[in-house]
């Protein structure tokens, strides 16, 4: 079945850690995102990509990084310079950018990070 | 900038009850607008969407009109099961090409 896949669904890493959050989608979308959830707050933007070896910053890219090497993957690493790293992460796609008419994302299960 | 505001939760319903969920939003030109569901424990799926004006968009018995007028997007379902019991988003789709989302209002149906 297409879908999007995150792993792993929850990690744990010591303050001062860098991890990585791993996304795959087979789906043959040309965009990928990247959110943070926070209780209360909805869902915030990190970084997005609308082709391979491309990707912009979204609202709260600070302490985040990201590749776009291949169309099928969009990798999150959260750095050690990320100030409050535990959260809901959550990869989608769509097939062009959300404002187009299309407009549907298409979202992972969701990565829990927690900093201990 | 654009915006969306959901009415704050938890909303606790009996089954059967009447749902409302009020969402307004501020955008520039004309977005389409979505509401996204959560299940506990996963990720966001589509519900329903509209993409202009006095557009409905409706599934699984919710539905929710674009009123341009009043700038909203409320979602209804006339008799909610227990297993409607979730987090609803509105968001609408900028014109910068990203979907702008609400804080989410959780549902909590009981039976």
């Amino acid at each position: 079945d297409g879908g999007i896949t995150q792993s792993p669904k929850y990690l744990f890493r010591k303050e001062g850690q860098n991890v990585t959050l791993s996304c795959e989608q087979n789906l043959n979308h040309d965009a990928m995102y990247w959110y943070r959830q926070d209780p209360g707050q909805g869902l915030r933007l990190i970084y997005y990509s609308q082709i391979v070896n491309d990707f912009q910053k979204g609202d709260i890219a600070e302490g985040y990084s990201v590749s776009r090497e291949k169309k099928e993957s969009f990798p999150l690493t959260v750095t050690s310079a990320q100030k409050n790293p535990t959260a809901f992460y959550l990869c989608a796609s769509s097939i062009g950018l959300a404002g187009g008419p299309a407009g549907e994302l298409f979202f992972g299960e969701g990565s829990r990070l927690t900093v201990l | 900038g654009d915006s969306v505001t959901q009415m704050e939760g938890p909303v606790t319903l009996s089954e059967e009850a009447f749902l409302t969920i009020n969402c307004t939003y501020t955008a520039t030109g004309y977005p389409s607008l979505f509401w996204y569901v959560q299940y506990p424990g996963e990720g966001l799926q589509l519900l329903l969407k509209a993409t202009k004006a006095d557009d409905k968009g409706s599934n699984k018995g919710f539905e929710a009109t674009y009123r341009k007028e009043t700038t909203s997007f409320h979602l209804e379902k006339g008799s909610v099961q227990v297993s409607d019991s979730a987090v609803y988003f509105c968001a609408l789709s900028s014109n910068t090409g990203k979907l702008i989302f609400g804080q989410g209002t959780t549902l909590q149906v009981k039976p």
